[in-house]
């Protein structure tokens, strides 16, 4: 598996609490990438980065935000979480090729 | 925006049966990818497919490209119990900053 890493693996939170979820790289590649996954709707795409400090919305950014200041790091923030964004997250990264690699996922739960 | 569907949702088969699951997209593709996700797993890319009617073959898969590049079809042959987990298609759209739209999936259970 690619050298990608997500943080926290779990988080319940509760309504109104701000989040933020972390995807580490150690392949140095330019694409990062955070979907959502529910049942029923596959992989969504939420943000995704081009480079550092090169970001765009995806087919589900409302409420969402993303932040990359270095090229291993991609923060998934969620200012205020609602119930609607208990999910199942990924975080993925590409290179030269359209190929993506996924990291393991972070369950979260909002109450 | 871009659709792609994907069906059957769920398929039940018994080992050694054979499997397909099929992806339409409502715009032409550059090109097609398929990955696989375990249970409690995250999606693996499996392969890449680009040119119009192009077929490729992993062991007992079997990927087919159609020629108007807007529809594609994952067959396993004598399906194993490894073979369980999800089968996603994913298309990338020309010109879409190497953006995935991924299908809903199909959820493939072999019973022994």
């Amino acid at each position: 598996d690619a050298g990608i890493t997500q943080s926290p693996r779990h988080k319940v939170t509760e309504t109104g609490t701000p989040v933020t979820l972390r995807c580490h790289q150690t392949e140095n590649h330019r694409y990062m990438y955070w979907y959502r996954q529910d049942p029923g709707h596959g992989l969504r795409l939420i943000h995704y980065s081009y480079g550092v400090k090169d970001t765009d919305k995806g087919e589900v950014s409302d409420g969402y935000s993303v932040s990359r200041s270095k090229t291993e790091d991609f923060l998934l923030t969620l200012e205020s979480a609602t119930s609607s964004q208990t999910s199942v997250y990924f975080c993925a990264i590409g290179g030269n090729t359209d190929t993506q690699y996924f990291g393991p996922g972070t369950r979260l739960t909002v109450l | 925006g871009q659709q792609v569907m994907q069906i059957p949702q769920y398929q039940h088969v018994q080992e050694g049966e054979d499997f397909t699951t099929y992806c339409n997209s409502s715009t032409t593709l550059s090109n097609i990818q398929w990955y696989k996700q375990r249970p409690g797993g995250h999606p693996v890319f499996l392969i890449q497919l680009v040119k119009s009617g192009e077929v490729k073959k992993q062991k007992r898969l079997t990927f087919q490209f159609g020629e108007a590049k807007k529809n594609s079809s994952l067959h396993i042959t004598a399906t194993q119990t490894t073979d369980v987990g999800t089968y996603f298609c994913a298309g990338i759209s020309s010109g879409s900053a190497r953006q995935l739209t991924f299908g809903s999936g199909t959820q493939l259970t072999v019973l022994p």
